[in-house]
């Protein structure tokens, strides 16, 4: 049983168009809902993490909200820079510290 | 201050051949944790542990041998390597509210 799934998998946008991306979960007991970002190459590097049903966090041009079901990651006005992989992974109560991954979504934004 | 180093950063090993992913930190975390990414499969957790002298299994951890002496260290150790083990490895640490922090891989391929 998947316990994160991320939409859609790949997502192809142009500069300045605005865009959501979308992490359900299905666990119970959430202790921690984490967006990251990943280059290619590199190691995902951490961007959020989101605790309860109605919390927001931004930084530049992105902003993660939280529901009891699902988080999405809306970018805003996006840059060719922010080209990248966007994992989420869930933390919950019987989990003790480990994360659990979705698969991510391929964003390319093109100039 | 390095964070989280991985080596190698690239191998190649033949079938049957054994080796040992090093991962060292230097900011004293308690966690630290070993995944695995495949295409369409994401990060999956493979050994972990809370502390020198503590480790656990995670959900992939057939043919994956871990051992915890120090704060710093955490290697991961393939004993008798398959292709099926062709994949990026990534060692993370855990630090409260902060998430994860990774190392930038290993990439390694067996033939």
């Amino acid at each position: 049983e998947d316990q994160v799934t991320q939409s859609p998998e790949a997502l192809r946008l142009q500069e300045g168009e605005s865009s959501s991306l979308n992490c359900s979960y299905t666990v119970s007991g959430l202790r921690g809902l984490f967006w990251y970002r990943q280059d290619p190459g590199k190691g995902p590097e951490f961007l959020f993490t989101l605790y309860s049903a109605g919390e927001e966090k931004e930084k530049e041009r992105l902003k993660a909200t939280l529901t009891k079901k699902e988080s999405f990651l809306h970018i805003t006005a996006p840059k060719p820079e922010d080209s990248a992989t966007y994992l989420c992974a869930v933390r919950w109560e019987t989990s003790g510290s480990r994360l659990t991954f979705g698969e991510g979504t391929q964003l390319t934004v093109n100039p | 201050n390095a964070g989280v180093t991985q080596t190698p950063k690239f191998q190649v090993l033949k079938t049957g051949q054994s080796m040992t992913l090093q991962c060292a930190q230097d900011m004293n975390h308690e966690y630290m944790s070993w995944y695995r990414q495949d295409p369409g499969m994401g990060l999956r957790l493979i050994h972990y542990s809370v502390g020198a002298g503590i480790t656990d299994q995670g959900e992939v951890p057939n043919g994956y041998n871990v051992s915890r002496s120090t704060t710093e260290d955490f290697p991961l150790r393939l004993l008798s390597a398959a292709p099926s083990q062709t994949s990026v490895y990534f060692c993370a640490t855990r630090r409260e509210i902060y998430g994860y922090t990774f190392g930038s891989g290993t990439r390694l391929t067996v033939v």
